[in-house]
């Protein structure tokens, strides 16, 4: 079964701390993984792809790494802010089709 | 370009009642994918569709629930005869092509009540 699992469910921490949200999945063969970022009541943003052929993609004070041999990926947050206080998905992409999402990190920084 | 659009943006039927949820993709956009998201549960594929064809349709429950995707016009998530159990946020993404460097990009969701 082809599964994306992302730790922790839920973490806060006060304002310009850096931290980390995790994401495993248990089918190395994948096409991408894409991180989006979910706010209550609305769509999904995109934040970073990674294709399956990179380590890494950076964005602002975001930065993804995939490692494919160990099904994992992280997802950097530097600086954090209030305005990021969102949900944090994590989706494997493991064909031309379907996506398969983790269940998310409810992130809120404390200002 | 305007993004993926769709409508309603809520919806309430009662159960028994069909609902019909509209998913216009993004210019240029072929290639459509709905998704459902039940209450405190990640999002989960339902269907895959290009223009005119169902791709790939292996997360869609077998019973009350199709999808097309017409030449002209949005495409249509359709579910007959509601249950409480389908009460959920619908969400639809589009991308160029089916491509390793595409991402999808989605919509703002339909978010679906059955009374």
């Amino acid at each position: 079964k082809q599964e994306v699992t992302q730790i922790p469910a839920a973490l806060s921490v006060p304002e310009g701390e850096n931290l980390v949200l995790n994401c495993s999945f248990t089918d190395s063969a994948i096409y991408n993984l894409q991180w989006f970022r979910q706010d209550p009541g609305k769509g999904l943003t995109s934040l970073l792809l990674i294709q399956s052929s990179q380590r890494e993609q950076t964005s602002g004070r975001l930065n993804a790494s995939l490692d494919k041999s160990s099904g994992r990926s992280t997802l950097y947050i530097a600086a954090s802010q209030p305005g990021d206080s969102a949900t944090y998905l994590c989706a494997r992409r493991g064909s031309a089709s379907k996506i398969i999402f983790g269940s998310g990190t409810r992130l809120s920084i404390r200002p | 370009n305007a993004g993926v659009m769709q409508n309603p943006r809520h919806l309430v039927r009662r159960r028994g009642q069909e609902a019909r949820l509209r998913c216009s993709p993004m210019k240029g956009h072929s290639h459509v994918y709905w998704y459902r998201q039940l209450p405190e549960e990640g999002l989960k594929f339902m269907v895959y569709l290009q223009k005119e064809n169902i791709i790939d349709e292996s997360g869609m429950p077998k019973e009350r629930f199709s999808a097309e995707f017409p030449k002209e016009g949005p495409s249509i998530l359709r579910i007959q005869q509601v249950v409480r159990g389908d009460s959920a946020a619908y969400f639809c993404a589009s991308s160029r092509t089916s491509g390793e460097r595409d991402t999808q990009y989605f919509g703002p969701g339909t978010r679906l009540t059955v009374l």
